[in-house]
């Protein structure tokens, strides 16, 4: 069964610093892959996404993501981190089975320091 | 373009009383409707999901239901709510049909405590 792991609970990071996010996904096939944002006490705000093609993705708010297949990883960067950036982090992947249902990580919750 | 809402934003509800959330999708036709519950600190469990009305795929064992009355329209309930139903709640919407390579795309939630 597909499964996505993200090994970081927590990240603290100072503004203005770089950031990378880690995503470890289980899928025998080509997974399609996102990062999505959750901001407190709000729904969840997709930053990129990963279908096929070029491996380095770019997204909004200054994001990127490149998937390694060699790794099964998808990590997502930053160059320059934000205060603004601070929120909750998920990956998915896509599971099989029809209706587009995903499978998410259990979340990063990064906090930035000024 | 589409919007998605939900409602209410916050519910204070006692055990053993009904449940209703209401969500709706706008500026898109057909979608693919889905559930979520995300208890404090946890990821995102998906509770229903949704491919057309009246077709509704559950994916947990639980005290909760869906309905789908309407094409962009989704209804999370139960009977009677229990303790471990507190949290909070997302629906998301994406195009319907692709290979799984359509995007969720979420509302802003229910925040649902139990007393």
């Amino acid at each position: 069964a597909q499964s996505v792991t993200q090994p970081d609970i927590h990240i603290t990071v100072s503004e203005g610093a770089s950031l990378e996010l880690r995503c470890n996904y289980s899928y025998g096939a080509t997974p399609y892959l996102f990062w999505y944002v959750q901001s407190p006490g709000q729904g969840l705000q997709l930053l990129l996404k990963y279908f096929s093609g070029d491996t380095l993705v770019q997204g909004i708010k200054g994001f990127e993501a490149e998937f390694k297949r060699s790794q099964s990883s998808f990590n997502l960067r930053k160059p320059s981190v934000h205060w603004s950036d601070a929120a909750e982090y998920f990956c998915a992947v896509v599971l099989t089975g029809g209706g587009n249902k995903l499978t998410f990580g259990t979340g990063t919750q990064l906090k930035v320091e000024l | 373009s589409q919007t998605i809402h939900q409602w209410p934003a916050t519910l204070v509800q006692p055990v053993g009383s009904p449940l209703s959330l209401e969500c709706t999708v706008e500026g898109t036709s057909n979608p693919n409707l889905y559930w979520y519950r995300q208890a404090a600190g946890r990821g995102l469990q998906l509770l229903f999901y949704s491919v057309g009305i009246g077709q509704i795929s559950s994916e947990v064992p639980q005290n909760l239901s869906a309905s789908r009355p309407q094409d962009r329209q989704f209804i999370l309930s139960s009977k009677k709510l229990l303790l471990s139903d507190s949290g909070f709640y997302l629906c998301a919407w994406s195009a319907f049909g692709g290979r799984g390579n359509q995007p969720q795309h979420f509302g802003d939630g229910t925040r649902l405590s139990i007393l």
